[in-house]
């Protein structure tokens, strides 16, 4: 157990739907990156916010937006949504010495 | 930008013995870090090992070491003594840096390790 929590497990929603991905970092962890996985476009960084503010952004649609919380959690916000946003998305946080980013067990969305 | 490759999609080993998994990279940073993670039928992303571009020494965990040959720009990690439970998809990664907004990690497409018993 890496100590990070992300809700829900499975998400399956239509075409066009709106979703929210959960994620909470362990504790005293201040940055936040969520990731995404599909089979045709590997791993990849979506955006990074750290102590609440949006740090880094990587290849994230415009469909798609974060924030972090004064509690430090963090939901991805998926929109308009089509079928090839299905994929598996990653949160992970990291803090301490090393910044090592510890995974949580992701979100399996699917979209029909 | 930095692009992290790993050229064999498959490989398999059998039980107690050794498997090396190759990566490679490109980046024009002088110092930066390098990670292989695990990912097994469960689907949770686990760190195996992490190298430091500036210590000339490679990282060892337990029955997981890397050869790190910067030069080539080579990441290689060996696995001692494989397991069942070492049954999983590999990934290669590259930091720029380990905080502050270049600490994205870039991942390889993945190797699939099969141990066979």
């Amino acid at each position: 157990d890496s100590g990070v929590t992300q809700t829900p497990k499975h998400l399956i929603t239509a075409t066009g739907q709106r979703v929210t991905l959960r994620c909470s970092p362990r504790s005293g962890d201040l940055s936040v990156y969520w990731y995404q996985q599909s089979l045709d476009q590997g791993l990849q960084f979506l955006i990074q916010y750290y102590n609440g503010e949006e740090r880094a952004k990587g290849n994230i649609l415009e469909r798609f937006s974060a924030q972090q919380f004064p509690d430090l959690h963090s939901e991805l916000n998926l929109s308009s949504l089509e079928l090839g946003d299905s994929a598996l998305y990653f949160c992970a946080s990291a803090g301490g010495i090393y910044n090592e980013q510890f995974f949580g067990p992701g979100t399996r969305l699917t979209v029909l | 930008a930095q692009t992290v490759t790993q050229s064999q999609p498959e490989m398999s080993v059998q039980e107690a013995e050794t498997v090396t998994l190759s990566c490679t990279y490109d980046t024009s940073e002088s110092n930066y870090y390098l990670f292989w993670y695990k990912q097994p039928p469960s689907r949770q992303m686990i760190l195996v090992i992490r190298q430091e571009a500036y210590k000339q020494q490679n990282a060892t965990e337990n029955r997981f070491s890397v050869n790190f040959q910067k030069a080539a720009k080579s990441f290689s990690l060996k696995i001692s003594d494989s397991q069942l439970g070492d049954t999983a998809m590999y990934f290669c990664a590259f930091m720029k840096h380990l905080g502050g907004a270049n600490s994205k990690l870039t991942f390889g497409k993945g190797i699939t390790l099969s141990v066979r018993p």
